[in-house]
C-alpha cells in the first residue's frame, strides 16, 4: 500500500523559505507512470496545486507560484521536495503531497501538514 | 477566486441524488476531458472520486457518477447516505502549463 508523509517546519518566518519533504513509501518515485504534486489548502478555503514533478525530473509550476517554487527530488531517499521562497502570511497552509494518476488527478494523498507563516 | 465555479452549498435527504456543477471556461474543462472530483471530510486529506470526468477509482462506489458538457462538469451521487456528508471539489488540466486548477468546493449536507 502506498503512503505519503509530509515532513518540515511547522512554522515560517514572513520572508524566508518554506521548505518540505514528502517521504513515499510501497512505491518507488521514478516509476515512470506517475507524476508527484504538490497541494496546498488555506485554513478553511479551498485546495490550490502548487506543482508537479515527472519520473524524469521535468518540474510544472503554478503561474501564480511559479517565480517563487522549485520541486525536486531525490531517488535514492525515494522522497520529492518543495521550496517556496519569500513566503507571506498568505502562505499559511495545509501542504498535501500527492501521486497523479492521469491530468489533475491525484489518487493518494499525504495527511497534511499546516505550515503557519508568522514572525 | 478560484479558476473554476461550483456552487456553494447542496443538499439532499438520504436516498435521493443530488448534482454539483462545475463550470470552467474552453481552456480548461471544455478544453479537456480531464476533470476530477475530490471528497474532503473535516480534517481530512482529500480522497479521488473520480478522474477523467467519468472514471472511478477502485472503491468508490458505483453511486458516483461524473459527466461533463461544454464548459460544465458535474458530480452526481444517487442514494445519499449520511458519510456522503463533505466538501467536494472539481479539478480540471489547464494545459501544459498549468496542470491543475480548483473549483472553491460545494458543501453537501445530507439532511
Amino acid at each position: 500500500q502506498l503512503q505519503l508523509q509530509e515532513s518540515g517546519p511547522g512554522l515560517v518566518k514572513p520572508s524566508e523559505t518554506l521548505s518540505l519533504t514528502c517521504t513515499v513509501s510501497g512505491g518507488s518515485i521514478s516509476s515512470s507512470n506517475y507524476y508527484w504534486a504538490w497541494i496546498r489548502q488555506p485554513p478553511g478555503k479551498g485546495l490550490e496545486w502548487i506543482g508537479s514533478i515527472s519520473y524524469s525530473g521535468n518540474t510544472f509550476y503554478s503561474p501564480s507560484l511559479k517565480s517563487r517554487v522549485t520541486i525536486s527530488f531525490d531517488t535514492s531517499k525515494n522522497h520529492f521536495s518543495l521550496r517556496l521562497s519569500s513566503v507571506v502570511v498568505a502562505d499559511t497552509a495545509v501542504y498535501y503531497c500527492a501521486r497523479t494518476i492521469a491530468a489533475a488527478a491525484w489518487d493518494y494523498w499525504g495527511q497534511g501538514t499546516l505550515v503557519t507563516v508568522s514572525s | 477566486q478560484s479558476a473554476l465555479t461550483q456552487p456553494p452549498s447542496a443538499s439532499g435527504s438520504p436516498g435521493q441524488s443530488v448534482t454539483i456543477s462545475c463550470t470552467g471556461t474552453n481552456s480548461d474543462v471544455g478544453g479537456y476531458n480531464y476533470v476530477s472530483w475530490y471528497q474532503q471530510h473535516p480534517g481530512k486529506a482529500p480522497k479521488l472520486m473520480i478522474y477523467e470526468v467519468t472514471k472511478r477509482p477502485s472503491g468508490v462506489p458505483d453511486r458516483f457518477s461524473g459527466s461533463k458538457s461544454g464548459n460544465t462538469a458535474s458530480l452526481t451521487v444517487s442514494g445519499l447516505q449520511s458519510e456522503d456528508e463533505a466538501d467536494y471539489y472539481c479539478a480540471s488540466y489547464a494545459g501544459s502549463n498549468n496542470l491543475g486548477v480548483f473549483g472553491g468546493g460545494t458543501k453537501l449536507t445530507v439532511l
